[in-house]
């Protein structure tokens, strides 16, 4: 099947810096490919979805300044936290799908903390 | 507003008892529903789909657009059947976005 692969599994930054989450699709291309938020004990929030080559969109309430995806190419995409705060402190996962499937293939989840 | 509602945060029951899990969902068109799964510390994944109508794992889960329901189903839970469970809608066209539930625990007991 699909692997997904998100690099690194959990990461501590000190507020104020920044921290660079990557997820790769590693047997297959993925044409789209979608960040989310969880909270403990919560469900997945959807921030960004993002194609290849084009800008990613995000949903509304997520600020795509703080939050910098890049999707440079079909196997991998990056998430960057900006400026990180303590609130940003989170568990966030990564979903890719190919360019006619439905199914999107989940990342195993990158925990961040910043103190 | 596309919604999806999963009412139980926790359904605890028997080895061999039935299980269903609600899922109950809010969107004026014709919307796709699946069920995905998360085994403790394992990643999301798909469970079923409501189109390709099949039963994996003993699971199944009917779509009633009359009462806005996709409800996954098991007659007979087993130990290994505990993880989270999340429906998730997804809206045609766009770029295949998902809508997640906010997930129901399901722990079976022996």
């Amino acid at each position: 099947g699909a692997v997904v692969s998100q690099h690194p599994s959990r990461v501590i930054c000190k507020s104020g810096t920044s921290v660079k989450i990557e997820c790769r699709s590693l047997d297959f291309q993925a044409t789209t490919m979608f960040w989310y938020r969880q909270f403990p004990k919560q469900s997945l929030m959807l921030m960004a979805t993002s194609n290849e080559g084009s800008k990613a969109t995000y949903e509304q309430g997520v600020e795509k300044d703080k939050f910098l995806i890049n999707h440079a190419s079909l196997t991998l995409s990056t998430l960057t936290v900006t400026s990180a705060h303590p609130e940003d402190s989170s568990f966030y996962i990564c979903s890719a799908a190919g360019t006619f499937s439905y199914e999107q293939y989940f990342g195993p989840g990158t925990r961040l903390t910043v103190t | 507003a596309q919604r999806v509602t999963q009412p139980e945060k926790l359904l605890s029951v028997f080895k061999g008892a039935p299980v269903e899990l609600k899922c109950n969902y809010s969107y004026s068109g014709s919307p796709e529903l699946f069920w995905y799964v998360q085994y403790s510390r394992q990643r999301l994944q798909l469970l079923l789909r409501h189109i390709s109508r099949e039963s994996i794992k003993g699971f199944t889960a009917d779509l009633n657009k009359g009462e806005t329901s996709f409800h996954l189903k098991k007659p007979f839970a087993q130990e290994e059947d505990s993880a989270m469970y999340y429906c998730a809608l997804r809206t045609p066209g766009g770029y295949n976005k998902l809508i997640f539930g906010a997930g129901t625990r399901l722990a079976v007991h022996p």
